[in-house]
């Protein structure tokens, strides 16, 4: 199984921060990697797939990047909507997420 | 409206069964691989497994190879999930949520609200 690690673990920013999340997988994936939302008693919600394309609906502030081993979600000017905890999932081989983002209001 | 929606959820004893359902609606379901991904309470996104449009490739976690079984109707277009020898571990939310494709690229677009399931004596 491919693994899947993310950092920080948790991290507290203000409304119109920038926020960088970092994903790295045990082998190279190539950048079939994908990005969720998830908020307390909701299902995650898909941002972002293929490491950078935009699904459809999702806020411009939010970015993807990364190939190989190495990927990161960014979301420029923090909103209040955006408080949450974030998932990489890998879709190179079976699927496998990594262990969330938490991102709190300072 | 695109739906999925999960039921079948409970509380059962650690060593028996339980089989959840999926109903889809609003999409063409037999174009679509399917997934079941859980929620410990308080933990993380994990992947239990998925299934072809026709049945015919299914993948689990390790975690749960040999115990749990996964299936699809796709006539009643509905997805499948077989729990047995469940264990006090097994206790989370149940998500079904589809596969879509772009390219070589997938990724779960459409997820349900998820089922309890509950593994306690």
């Amino acid at each position: 199984d491919i693994q899947m690690t993310q950092s920080p673990s948790s991290l507290s920013a203000s409304v119109g921060d920038r926020v960088t999340i970092t994903c790295r997988a045990g082998q190279s994936i190539s950048n079939y990697l994908n990005w969720y939302q998830q908020k307390p008693g909701k299902a995650p919600k898909l941002l972002i797939y293929a490491a950078s394309s935009f699904q459809s609906g999702v806020p411009s502030r939010f970015s993807g990047s990364g190939s190989g081993t190495d990927f990161t979600l960014t979301i420029s000017n923090l909103q209040p909507e955006d408080f949450a905890t974030y998932y990489c999932q890998q879709s190179y081989s079976a699927r496998t997420f990594g262990q969330g983002t938490k991102v709190e209001i300072k | 409206e695109v739906q999925l929606v999960e039921s079948g959820g409970g509380l059962v004893q650690p060593g028996g069964s339980l089989r959840l359902s999926c109903a889809a609606s609003g999409f063409t379901f037999n174009n679509h691989w399917l997934s079941w991904v859980r929620q410990a309470p308080g933990k993380g996104l994990e992947w239990v497994g998925n299934i072809k449009q026709d049945g015919s490739e299914k993948d689990y976690v390790d975690s749960v190879k040999g115990r749990f079984t996964i299936s699809r109707d796709n006539a009643r277009n509905s997805l499948y999930l077989q729990m047995d020898s469940l264990r006090a571990d097994d206790t989370a939310v149940y998500y079904c949520a589809r596969e879509t494709y772009w390219g070589s690229y997938y990724y779960l677009d459409v997820w349900g609200k998820g089922t309890t399931v509950t593994v306690s004596s």
